[in-house]
């Protein structure tokens, strides 16, 4: 059974860097064709991309956000890192880590943390 | 490259069907057959019910359809259930000069009446 666990801070100051964690449980990350990706939700507002780290380090960013945006993975931790810099209020949502199948789906979801910046 | 366009709301009654659209482009829906129909009930983490433009998942209720004509896909559910009530977000690849993105839909708010 796969099941993914996103852990980070709940509040960071504008300006800060967030960096999440996102914990794979039952499947490796090395493993081909395993797929890493970040989506955020802003309050009552859509759902948006943000990157994606492949089993063989592929990396892929929202074309909007890639200037902020680093994705890593530690493979003997079987966690996925974003480092996102210059937080502003705009990037409060929930964010989220997905696995992506090979047909694009995203097959399984975190529970989603939400982190709001605020001074 | 741009969100995908769904309608903001579509509702209907216990066992009337009802069918989202998703609109893109050449370079995203159009293009690949890839796309992906998520449900998201409130507070919760969204769930695939579709993918690849008309398969589903298992045990993803076969009420649950997909299809595509051209640049616009489409979700329909039919013989809708008060549970079917919930946030449908659609998806698809982009890869405009180069990009490999995952776009989303704006999402449709589903009313069962």
């Amino acid at each position: 059974q796969v099941t993914l666990k996103e852990s980070g801070p709940a509040l960071v100051k504008p300006t800060q860097t967030l960096t999440l964690t996102c914990t794979f449980y039952g499947i490796s990350l090395s493993t081909t064709e395993t797929r890493a990706n970040w989506i955020r939700q802003p309050p009552g507002k859509a759902l948006e991309w943000l990157a994606r780290i492949d089993w063989d380090d592929e990396i892929f960013y929202s074309t909007s956000l890639k200037t902020r945006l680093t994705i890593s993975k530690d493979t003997s931790k079987n966690q996925v890192v974003l480092r996102m810099i210059n937080m502003d209020p705009a990037d409060t949502a929930t964010y989220y880590c997905a696995h992506m199948g090979p047909k694009w789906e995203l097959d399984y979801w975190g529970q989603g943390t939400l982190v709001t910046v605020s001074s | 490259q741009s969100a995908l366009t769904q309608p903001p709301s579509a509702s209907g009654s216990p066992g009337q069907s009802v069918t989202i659209s998703c609109a893109g482009s050449s370079s995203d829906v159009g293009g690949y057959n890839l796309v992906s129909w998520y449900q998201q009930h409130p507070g919760k983490a969204p769930k695939v019910m579709i993918f690849e433009v008309s398969k589903r998942p298992s045990g993803v209720p076969d009420r649950f359809s997909g299809s595509k004509s051209g640049n616009t896909a489409s979700l329909t559910v039919s013989g809708l259930q008060a549970e079917d009530e919930a946030a449908y977000y659609c998806s698809s690849p982009n890869t405009f000069a180069g990009t490999n993105i995952l776009l989303f839909g704006g999402g449709t708010k589903l009313t069962v009446l």
